[in-house]
């Protein structure tokens, strides 16, 4: 079946410090990817997504994903973190054949100032 | 643009009455709308998918004769929690998305509790 895995479900750190979230996926055709953000009190916002081209793709708030095919994955990343990026992360799956969104569990993102 | 609206934000309703959640795309035609549902400290898990003029398609385990979803028109969709129970009580999203491959845009959610 297919599923998406985040592996860190909590990650604290402290402001200025460099992120990197990891998603991977179990799927061997053409996807499309998404990380969306939820904000505490907020609703689900798309962070970035990648279809095709560039397999590094920039998105909001200084936030890049990378897809690395032969790996099966979309890691998050931001080179410096600030204490309004505490939020839950999702990464999400759409295989090119269903417009499913299949998602990971997430991964709550705590930033100390 | 790619706002979508979902209608009331929270509701509180006694167990055994019906309660109806609209979903509008504002700025958009979404050709389909999905609902999910997001219970405490877990994922998103998807209840079922509407394309606009069609019956929605729901998940496995999702009772559609509870979870009646009416998708009329191409910014409208309405899920409809029929005689509710304290059970039912959870966090309802719904997200909409143009025709083809597309960015699902999520609604700010509705919080249902049921006495």
């Amino acid at each position: 079946a297919q599923s998406v895995s985040q592996h860190n479900h909590h990650v604290i750190l402290s402001e200025a410090a460099s992120l990197e979230l990891g998603c991977n996926y179990s799927y061997g055709g053409t996807v499309n990817l998404f990380w969306y953000v939820q904000y505490p009190g907020q609703h689900l916002q798309l962070l970035l997504k990648y279809f095709s081209g560039d397999p590094l793709v920039k998105g909001i708030k200084g936030f890049e994903a990378e897809f690395i095919k032969s790996k099966f994955s979309f890691n998050l990343r931001k080179p410096s973190v600030q204490w309004s990026d505490t939020a839950e992360y999702f990464c999400a799956v759409n295989p090119d054949s269903n417009y499913q969104l299949i998602w990971g569990a997430g991964t709550k993102l705590i930033i100390k100032p | 643009g790619a706002v979508v609206s979902q209608h009331p934000s929270r509701v509180i309703c006694k167990s055994g009455t019906s309660v109806k959640i609209e979903c509008r795309s504002l700025d958009f035609q979404a050709t389909t709308m999905f609902w999910y549902r997001q219970f405490p400290k877990q994922s998103l898990m998807l209840m079922a998918t509407s394309n606009e003029g069609s019956k929605a398609t729901y998940e496995q385990g999702v009772e559609k004769d509870k979870f009646l979803i009416n998708h009329a028109s191409l910014t409208l969709s309405t899920l409809t929690v029929t005689s509710a129970h304290p059970e039912d009580s959870s966090f309802y999203i719904c997200s909409a998305k143009r025709l083809g491959p597309d960015t699902q845009y999520f609604g700010p959610g509705t919080r249902l509790t049921v006495l």
